[in-house]
């Protein structure tokens, strides 16, 4: 049973347009992340968030900037998307910061970059 | 720094065939181990977790995985497998405040 909700499912942009993409959890979790896949599966860790703290946060290109209103929300802003953002972007949430727990993930957006 | 190396990308497997999907880790010390599968279209669900113990851990779905300090490995094993385990399986393990995946097998079932 999904307990983290991505939206949208799709998007579909232009080069130099900005996006946005929500994630909320209802599990009461502590601790937020968002990954991206691209379209060999990797994942790769974007950003993560312990309660509206931001504590990871790898070497992304500053045109992305996560926001997280609380604990349950993360969302993800695009500044000028480019045809590499093409991707799919899974939010997850774990109960703590601590990285042996089990995460929980989202369906995913997929974002395609024209 | 931790990592996990899946080195098939892609295993094929008749239905009812049993299964075994390879993984090796880099740990300083013993590490928990996960192992996630992603159906088509969906995020990843957890199918077992290793915490030092016993090394054969039980998931759902009849998959099982089983922990080899020696080996430096973390293979996950399933007796029969049906068609609906076509999927993406990745192997994880902590660092820091994050989880590190493996590339992910995809595993194709043919009748």
């Amino acid at each position: 049973e999904t307990a983290v909700f991505q939206t949208p499912n799709y998007h579909v942009t232009q080069v130099g347009n900005e996006v946005s993409f929500n994630c909320k959890q209802t599990l009461g979790h502590d601790t937020m992340y968002w990954y991206k896949q691209d379209s060999k599966k990797l994942l790769k860790i974007m950003f993560s968030y312990n309660n509206k703290q931001l504590i990871v946060n790898e070497t992304v290109p500053r045109r992305f900037s996560p926001q997280s209103s609380d604990k349950a929300h993360l969302n993800l802003r695009i500044k000028s998307v480019e045809p590499e953002d093409s991707a799919v972007y899974l939010c997850a949430s774990t109960k703590s910061r601590i990285s042996n727990e089990r995460l929980f993930f989202g369906h995913g957006t997929k974002l395609s970059v024209l | 720094a931790q990592s996990v190396t899946q080195p098939d990308a892609r295993v094929t497997v008749s239905e009812g065939a049993s299964l075994q999907l390879r993984c090796k880790y880099s740990y300083f010390g013993t590490p928990y181990l996960f192992w996630y599968v992603q159906y088509p279209r969906q995020g990843l669900q957890l199918l077992l977790k290793y915490y030092p113990g016993d090394p054969v851990v039980q998931g759902v779905n009849g998959f099982e995985a089983e922990f080899s300090k020696s080996n430096s490995s973390f293979h996950l094993r399933k007796a029969s497998v049906h068609w609906s385990d076509w999927a993406v399986y990745f192997c994880a393990v902590p660092g820091g405040y994050k989880v590190v995946f493996g590339s992910g097998t995809r595993l194709l079932v043919s009748p």
